[in-house]
């Protein structure tokens, strides 16, 4: 099974801070990377994709990087709408085990 | 518009069975794989089963394999998940979620069903 690992859980910053959340897998998923943003009570929203690909209408403070198995999701100025859980996602393959990181949640400094 | 639109969830006793559907629209349903992804009240999101377009390839995360079963009805723009044998720890909101081209990561999501197992 790949294993998802986000660090940190939690993080507290304040509005134009510059955020940085990283992901870790367990063997090399190449760029097969997603980040999605959750905000409570809602569906995740895709953010990222292929690691480093800006899905859509996500404002462009938010970039992703990385390849094998250390990825990294950036928010270049934190904005007020940005308080949220953000999740990673390997699609390399489907695995027995969760595709997901556990979350990092971004709170208010 | 893509919307996915979950539905079947409510409250079941443990060891009980539930079939959650997702009814898809504006978009062509058949071409794409989807998945249910499920979350635990204030828990984080874990990937339940995931479906080919064509119906030929199932996936199971390893807590739910031999107990869950999702199919699709591309006739009907549906999908489906079979949950038998059903736990206290299956207790969570879940989504279906349709796969970007290439089953690739999940740009759209439904809105969600909460099912709750318990005595």
């Amino acid at each position: 099974d790949i294993q998802m690992t986000q660090s940190p859980s939690t993080l507290s910053a304040s509005v134009g801070d510059r955020v940085t959340i990283t992901c870790r897998a367990s063997q090399s998923i190449s760029g097969w990377l997603a980040w999605y943003q959750q905000k409570p009570g809602k569906a995740p929203k895709l953010l990222i994709y292929k690691a480093s690909s800006l899905e859509s209408g996500v404002p462009s403070r938010f970039s992703g990087s990385g390849s094998g198995t250390e990825f990294t999701l950036t928010i270049s100025s934190l904005q007020p709408d940005d308080f949220a859980t953000y999740y990673c996602q390997q699609y390399n393959s489907y695995s027995p085990g969760n595709t997901f990181g556990q979350g990092t949640k971004v709170e208010i400094k | 518009e893509v919307q996915l639109l979950e539905s079947g969830g409510g409250l079941v006793q443990p060891g009980g069975s539930l079939r959650l559907s997702c009814a898809a629209s504006g978009f062509t349903f058949s071409s794409y794989a989807m998945s249910w992804v499920r979350q635990a009240p204030g828990k984080g999101l874990e990937w339940v089963s995931g479906i080919s377009d064509g119906s030929g390839s199932t996936y199971y995360a390893g807590s739910v394999k031999g107990r869950f079963t999702i199919s699709r009805d591309n006739s009907k723009n549906t999908l489906y998940l079979q949950m038998n044998s059903l736990r206290a720890d299956d207790t969570a909101v879940y989504y279906c979620a349709k796969d970007s081209p290439g089953m690739g990561p999940f740009d759209y999501w439904g809105q969600g069903t909460l099912v709750t197992v318990s005595s």
